[in-house]
């Protein structure tokens, strides 16, 4: 079992829906969650970042962590064609330990 | 923001030679820096972690002769395929963690390496 699952996709939807990206995680130890996107052939850029349970809301973004159920999502509101991308999960257990560990990516297209 | 730039983006060379790829963090000192490998349509897997002036600590399965890293000075860490051959194809991505930015890791824009 992987650490991390996500589902790769690919989701499309029309512009100006809500999107909800998701991930699972095995690992209780983990404690910091991020998103990142990636553009096709770039490298991947920090969308949002949480520390343990609860939300975290940047503009049209929210990130959601429930500890509990080992749970974490992305919501994309007023989607736009440019939000056209890999989403990709990521969480660490501290950062003494230095390595990511990542989500396979969802592939997402906003269709105008 | 802190930008972290990745030469040559696009690399094209025979097999058996070597390519050398450069990670270069711009406004920041960067104390670690990581060299990650994605095939298409799949996510990051990290080959190797830096530190710079000690030596790169390799993931299980990543061969430290072939994929030679150097993290010379805080902001620069190259990463150097010998011998490549065309399994070694693929899109190299480098990311550099900020010193006092413990959360943020910023990544290079990425190698597409394509041997002949």
């Amino acid at each position: 079992q992987k650490e991390v699952e996500q589902d790769p996709g690919p989701l499309s939807v029309p512009e100006g829906a809500i999107v909800s990206l998701n991930c699972t995680y095995s690992n209780s130890a983990f404690q910091y969650f991020m998103w990142y996107r990636q553009y096709s052939r770039k490298g991947p850029e920090l969308l949002m970042y949480t520390y343990s349970s609860g939300n975290k809301e940047d503009g049209r973004f929210t990130a959601q962590v429930d500890k509990s159920s080992k749970y974490i999502s992305l919501f994309i509101r007023d989607s736009q064609p440019s939000d056209s991308a890999t989403y990709l999960c990521a969480t660490i257990s501290n950062f003494g330990n230095e390595k990511l560990t990542f989500g396979t990516g969802t592939r997402l297209t906003i269709i105008p | 923001g802190a930008v972290v730039s990745q030469h040559p983006s696009w690399v094209i060379c025979k097999s058996g030679t070597s390519v050398k790829i450069e990670c270069r963090s711009l406004d920041f000192q960067a104390t670690t820096m990581f060299w990650y490998r994605q095939f298409p349509k799949q996510s990051l897997m990290l080959m190797a972690t830096s530190n710079e002036g000690s030596k790169a600590t390799y993931e299980q399965g990543v061969e430290k002769d072939k994929f030679l890293i150097n993290h010379a000075s805080l902001t620069l860490s190259t990463l150097t395929v010998t011998s490549a051959h065309p399994e070694d194809s693929s899109f190299y991505i480098c990311s550099a963690r900020a010193r006092g930015l413990n959360e943020k890791l910023f990544f290079g824009s990425g190698t597409q390496l394509s041997v002949l």
